[in-house]
């Protein structure tokens, strides 16, 4: 089955700066990549998605990267803010046939005023 | 206002006592599904619902029930909790031709 896989765990940036999060896949089949955000206490939350048609998407201060033949995707977010601040979840899906999502073990992200 | 609710909150139980989390979404949603998140492991499904009346298992069922009376209700059930099963669990709906899923606040359950 697909496995994900997220790099780096934790990720300290100042105000400002960028901030890069990495995730491979591992099931050549899966066509839909979407990241989500989790602030404190709540739920995930969708903040962009990216499907294997695409190799890049942006939207404001956020984009993500596609590399099929690599298996690899990123996000990146630009101009940090303190409200960036939480844990972002990457994951990977066959959306023709399911709408299961494997997702990466996380990234907390801590941007620093 | 669309969402994802989910009950209780927190919850601490002790083991072998059967418990309930419940999870309404107020979108006409068909698709409906329940997660555990774990630190280091991200979340992982445990059961989903393509509609009323069909469920089926996730990558985590074992420890759990799930049910599908109404299109809008998808409750979770440990009929004998374990601690392995102290975690924190999401319930997710999802519209059909859309992949975006919307997921409840959460529910942080502890099994002594």
């Amino acid at each position: 089955g697909e496995n994900v896989e997220q790099h780096p765990s934790t990720l300290s940036v100042q105000e400002g700066d960028s901030a890069v999060i990495k995730c491979t896949y591992s099931d050549s089949a899966s066509n839909y990549f979407p990241w989500y955000k989790q602030e404190l206490g709540k739920g995930p939350q969708l903040i962009i998605d990216i499907r294997s048609n695409v190799g890049e998407k942006k939207d404001q201060r956020i984009a993500v990267t596609l590399n099929k033949t690599a298996k690899h995707f990123s996000l990146h977010i630009t101009e940090t803010q303190p409200e960036d601040s939480a844990v972002y979840f990457c994951a990977a899906s066959m959306v023709d046939s399911s709408y299961k999502l494997i997702f990466g073990s996380g990234t907390r992200l801590l941007v620093r005023p | 206002e669309a969402q994802v609710t989910q009950n209780p909150r927190y919850l601490i139980t002790v083991t072998g006592k059967k418990l309930t989390v419940t999870c309404s979404q107020n979108m006409n949603h068909e698709y409906m599904s329940w997660y555990r998140q774990d630190p280091g492991l991200g979340l992982r499904q445990i059961y989903y619902s393509m509609n009323v009346e069909v469920t089926d298992k996730g990558d985590v069922p074992e420890g759990y029930k799930v049910s599908r009376k109404e299109k809008r209700n998808f409750p979770l059930i440990l009929e004998s909790p374990s601690p392995n099963q102290t975690s924190l669990y999401f319930c997710a709906s999802t519209s059909t031709g859309s992949h975006e899923q919307y997921f409840g606040p959460g529910t942080r359950l502890t099994v002594t």
